[in-house]
C-alpha cells in the first residue's frame, strides 16, 4: 500500500503558485519524499525528490516539514500543461528496493 | 539522449494468447522496471531488471514475466492472456539498480484483451 495520503484533486488558476500537500506521517528515516506527475496518457515524468531540506529545480519546490511528516510540491506558476495526476512516494534513496509505490495521486486542473 | 521507447504502442489480443512488450531504456541505463496500470488499481510494480537479472518483484502471477538482454533492453511476456490484463504497460529506466530515484518512464503500451 502507498505510504502517502494526497487530496484526490485540486484546482488551481494559470499563472498562479499551486501547492500540493502530501502526508507521509509513517515515513522513516532513510526514506525520501520523490514527486511525479502524469500527464493523460503519458508515463510518469519525475519532478523532484527531497530527504529533510526544501529542494527546489527549474520544475518545482519541495517543502518538507521538519519532523517530515508532510510536505508540500510547489509549482510556481502553473500553466494549462502543468495539468495532470500528481503522485507523492516515500522510498529508499538507492534501495534494494527499486520499485516506486504509486497511491492515486493528486489530479490538479489548470484552469485559464 | 533518446528517451525510453517501448513498442509496440498498441496492441489487442484475444483470451488466452500470449503477447511480448518491449522496451528499450535510456542509453546508460542499466535498469528497467515495469509497471501495470490500470482504472481500477492504479499503478503497480511489476519486476525490475539489473544486468540481465530479476531483482525485484511485484505481487503478479507468474503469467506475467520478464528478461533483460545483455544491452539492457528488455522484454516481458503475459501468457495466458485474460480480460483483465488489460491495460497500460509502462517500462521505466534508471542508472542504477534499486534507485527509485529519477525513474524514466516510457509512453507505455496499452494492451486491449478481447
Amino acid at each position: 500500500d502507498a505510504k502517502t495520503t494526497q487530496p484526490p484533486s485540486m484546482d488551481c488558476a494559470e499563472g498562479r503558485a499551486a501547492n500540493l500537500p502530501c502526508n507521509h506521517s509513517t515515513i522513516s528515516g532513510n526514506e525520501y519524499v520523490y514527486w511525479y506527475r502524469q500527464i493523460h496518457s503519458q508515463g510518469p515524468q519525475y519532478i523532484i525528490h527531497g530527504l529533510k531540506n526544501n529542494e527546489t529545480n527549474e520544475m518545482a519546490s519541495l517543502i518538507i516539514t521538519e519532523d517530515r511528516k508532510s510536505s508540500t510540491l510547489i509549482l510556481p506558476h502553473a500553466t494549462l500543461r502543468d495539468t495532470a495526476v500528481y503522485y507523492c512516494i516515500v522510498s529508499n534513496y538507492g534501495g534494494s528496493q527499486g520499485n516506486l509505490i504509486f497511491g492515486k495521486g493528486t489530479k490538479l486542473s489548470v484552469k485559464p | 539522449k533518446a528517451g525510453v521507447t517501448q513498442t509496440p504502442r498498441y496492441l489487442i489480443k484475444t483470451r488466452g494468447q500470449q503477447v511480448t512488450l518491449s522496451c528499450s531504456p535510456i542509453s546508460g541505463h542499466r535498469s528497467v522496471s515495469w509497471y501495470q496500470q490500470t482504472p481500477g488499481q492504479g499503478l503497480q510494480f511489476l519486476f525490475e531488471y539489473f544486468s540481465e537479472t530479476q531483482r525485484n518483484k511485484g505481487n503478479f502471477p507468474g503469467r506475467f514475466s520478464g528478461r533483460q538482454f545483455s544491452n539492457s533492453r528488455s522484454e516481458m511476456n503475459v501468457s495466458t492472456l485474460e480480460l483483465g490484463d488489460s491495460a497500460l504497460y509502462l517500462c521505466a529506466s534508471s542508472p542504477l539498480q534499486g534507485s527509485s530515484y529519477e525513474q524514466y518512464f516510457g509512453p507505455g503500451t496499452r494492451l486491449t484483451v478481447t
